[in-house]
């Protein structure tokens, strides 16, 4: 049973270039989330996903994109990579009446 | 008012102290609340969960909480260096949990 897992853990992109974070979790949850967190700040969710098929913006989804086409997989798009979106990326699980398990995060620069 | 505030910190102890971090949530129909301990560069990780109002203790951690003050607090006894750290607060909602900022805090040796 791993979890949540991220990958990649460390990136370095330059400006314009696109990727996609990926996130896989076996816990079977329906509950899926991105975050970022810029270094000494708290987390900010960019998208989230209550389910297979459905997803929808957090607080700050500009510049990204989301999809759930399985339970078990939530990647996340950076179409156009920018400065401000160098950042420590978290992906999170959530199941009924259980906490929040978090991946080991995705490290990202962008030069 | 965001929907979790937390005492921004920083907090630091000497180490054998009682450390006290506090949490307000603005959500009176919150039923969930869960405290994350996060290391520097490292992932939360849930150190404490509470449903239901008064104490809840595991070893060193005690969390508290009460629902008609919209409240939640976390006592570390016998506080360590180890225990250096941010503390976030969460309270769960519909489809979410809603994160406080966090709270630094420094045991110092």
């Amino acid at each position: 049973n791993a979890g949540v897992t991220q990958t990649p853990k460390f990136r370095i992109l330059k400006i314009g270039q696109s990727m996609t974070l990926q996130c896989a979790q076996d816990m079977n949850h329906n509950y899926m989330y991105w975050y970022r967190q810029d270094p000494g700040m708290g987390l900010k969710l960019i998208y989230y996903s209550v389910g297979a098929g459905i997803t929808d913006k957090g607080e700050v989804p500009n510049g990204y994109n989301v999809s759930r086409s399985t339970t078990e997989d939530f990647p996340l798009r950076l179409e156009l990579a920018a400065p401000s979106q160098t950042s420590v990326y978290f992906c999170a699980s959530l199941g009924a009446n259980q906490p929040q398990h978090f991946g080991d995060g995705t490290r990202l620069s962008i030069l | 008012q965001k929907e979790v505030e937390q005492n921004s910190g920083p907090l630091s102890v000497p180490e054998g102290a009682i450390a006290s971090l506090n949490c307000t949530y603005s959500d009176r129909g919150s039923q969930s609340f869960f405290w994350y301990r996060q290391y520097s560069g490292k992932s939360p990780e849930l150190i404490m969960s509470i449903y239901s109002n008064g104490d809840k203790e595991d070893g060193r951690f005690t969390a508290q909480l009460n629902k008609a003050s919209q409240y939640v607090s976390l006592l570390i006894r016998d506080s360590q260096p180890s225990d250096s750290a941010t503390y976030l607060c969460a309270v769960r909602g519909a489809n979410n949990l809603f994160f406080g900022t966090g709270t630094r805090l420094t045991v110092i040796p």
